[in-house]
């Protein structure tokens, strides 16, 4: 259980065009969604995080103009890259977030991972 | 060895030996802990967790250690294969309920 998928896995564009990414959990809902980026040789950057149904929350410096989130339902979550450039060539993860339970006042949740989507910009 | 690269630092260890990759983490809030392993051109694979009520934690293979009083986490992998060749990161989150913030990573490299 709790897998999460990403289309396309990669993708190629030239310079100025959009190009959208969509991440689905598979066999669970999730009310939360998480975008990272990941340039070569370093770690998972975390770009926004998406509820369902409302507008995404994004990490400072990420420009929300240009990467626009749209998370419509429990399952599915789109991330638009919006005129791209090579600088935004990167690969890009996301992550569906399920609650696991309580303790106490604490609740508890897990993150799961999609597999990637390389992006290329020509 | 250890070498410090460019970006990830890169540990390299012979085919059998234990490897033990560290992790600085940031938040002193942080009470859950995972480790990651990525491969080339995949996303992270869930090793092994900890929560801030235990120092350590074992599975198969792997052992997590964490160190609240410096902010450290490790991860001992006994008798390493070459499968264990890639990338490892240590994230951190309050509960889950914040995102996972992840570490620099170390890229471990294997040597049969």
């Amino acid at each position: 259980g709790a897998v999460v998928s990403q289309h396309p896995s990669w993708v190629i564009c030239k310079s100025g065009t959009s190009v959208k990414i969509e991440c689905r959990s598979l066999d669970f809902q999730a009310t939360t969604m998480f975008w990272y980026r990941q340039f070569p040789k370093q770690s998972l950057m975390l770009m926004a995080t998406s509820n369902e149904g409302s507008k995404a929350t994004y990490e400072q410096g990420v420009e929300k103009d240009k990467f626009l989130i749209n998370h419509a339902s429990l399952t599915l979550s789109t991330l638009t890259v919006t005129s791209a450039h090579p600088e935004d060539s990167s690969f890009y993860i996301c992550s569906a977030r399920v609650f696991r339970g309580t303790s106490g006042r604490t609740s508890y949740n897990e993150q799961f991972f999609g597999p990637g989507t390389r992006l290329t910009v020509l | 060895g250890e070498s410090v690269g460019l970006h990830l630092p890169t540990l390299s260890v012979q085919e059998g030996d234990n490897s033990i990759i560290n992790c600085a983490y940031s938040n002193s809030a942080s009470d859950y802990f995972i480790w990651y392993k990525q491969e080339s051109g995949k996303g992270p694979q869930f090793i092994i967790d900890i929560r801030s009520n235990m120092d350590k934690r074992q599975g198969q293979r792997v052992t997590v250690l964490l160190n609240k009083t410096v902010k450290h986490l490790s991860l001992q992998i006994a008798a390493t294969q070459p499968g264990d060749s890639a990338v490892y990161f240590c994230a951190e989150t309050y509960s889950g309920n914040t995102p996972l913030v992840f570490g620099k990573g170390t890229r471990l490299s294997v040597i049969a």
